[in-house]
């Protein structure tokens, strides 16, 4: 069984550069959720993705966007950095109705 | 309200000692409740888990206890061990309709396991 993975591991933007983060999800898994994590503080919920959909969001702005694909693998996009963008990038898997989430080792975004 | 206070935020044990770690929640929608463990540079690891219609749950070392009516939970590792030294997160669950649902997370408490 394949665990959750990210790519790129680590990133460095400008500000007002756009970036486009990836994550395949575990085996089997059908539901993405992404998180934010800055420095020193818990994860905090972007938006999740199920059969293709987005199905629910937190508190971000319209400028975070994200794809699901049919092999349930997730892509996060995020344009016109800012500062406070740098953080690490979380992805996690679960099946649709299961309330474990797995996560990946995530993306360490720096924006200079 | 869909905050999770989390206990303290830094705490050193000794080697063969119980470290407790304490989370409080005001929502009562929350209806799943982990602990996650985390090492520098690495993602949250699932390490135990509870539902609210239960007061205990134990895995090898790690406990959960969870009071309903004080909205509070706990995580108790017993023998700690250096190797258990890490960044400790309890989180809540909240459905967002459908089959699915967002986690809450606590601040932190970081855990060093002295030899």
């Amino acid at each position: 069984e394949t665990g959750v993975t990210q790519s790129p591991t680590h990133l460095i933007k400008t500000r007002g550069q756009q970036v486009t983060l990836r994550c395949s999800s575990q085996s089997g898994h059908n539901t993405v959720s992404w998180y934010q994590q800055a420095l020193g503080q818990g994860p905090q919920f972007i938006f999740q993705y199920y059969r293709e959909e987005e199905n629910g969001r937190g508190n971000f702005p319209p400028r975070f966007s994200g794809l699901q694909f049919p092999n349930y693998s997730s892509e996060l996009n995020v344009n016109a950095l800012e500062l406070d963008d740098s953080a690490l990038y979380l992805c996690a898997s679960s099946l649709g109705g299961g309330l474990t989430q797995y996560f990946g080792p995530g993306t360490r975004l720096t924006v200079l | 309200q869909q905050q999770v206070k989390q206990s303290p935020q830094s705490l050193i044990v000794q080697k063969g000692g119980i470290s407790i770690i304490n989370c409080a929640y005001e929502n009562t929608a929350f209806d799943y409740f982990p602990w996650y463990q985390q090492f520098p540079g690495k993602g949250p690891a699932l390490l135990i888990a509870i539902r609210p219609d239960v007061s205990e749950k134990k895995e090898g070392r790690f406990t959960i206890s969870f009071n309903k009516s004080a909205k509070q939970f706990s995580l108790h590792i017993m023998d700690s061990q250096p190797g258990d030294s890490a960044t400790y997160f309890c989180a809540a669950s909240m459905a967002m309709g459908g089959a699915t649902n967002k986690l809450i997370f606590g601040t932190g408490t970081l855990l060093a396991v002295q030899p």
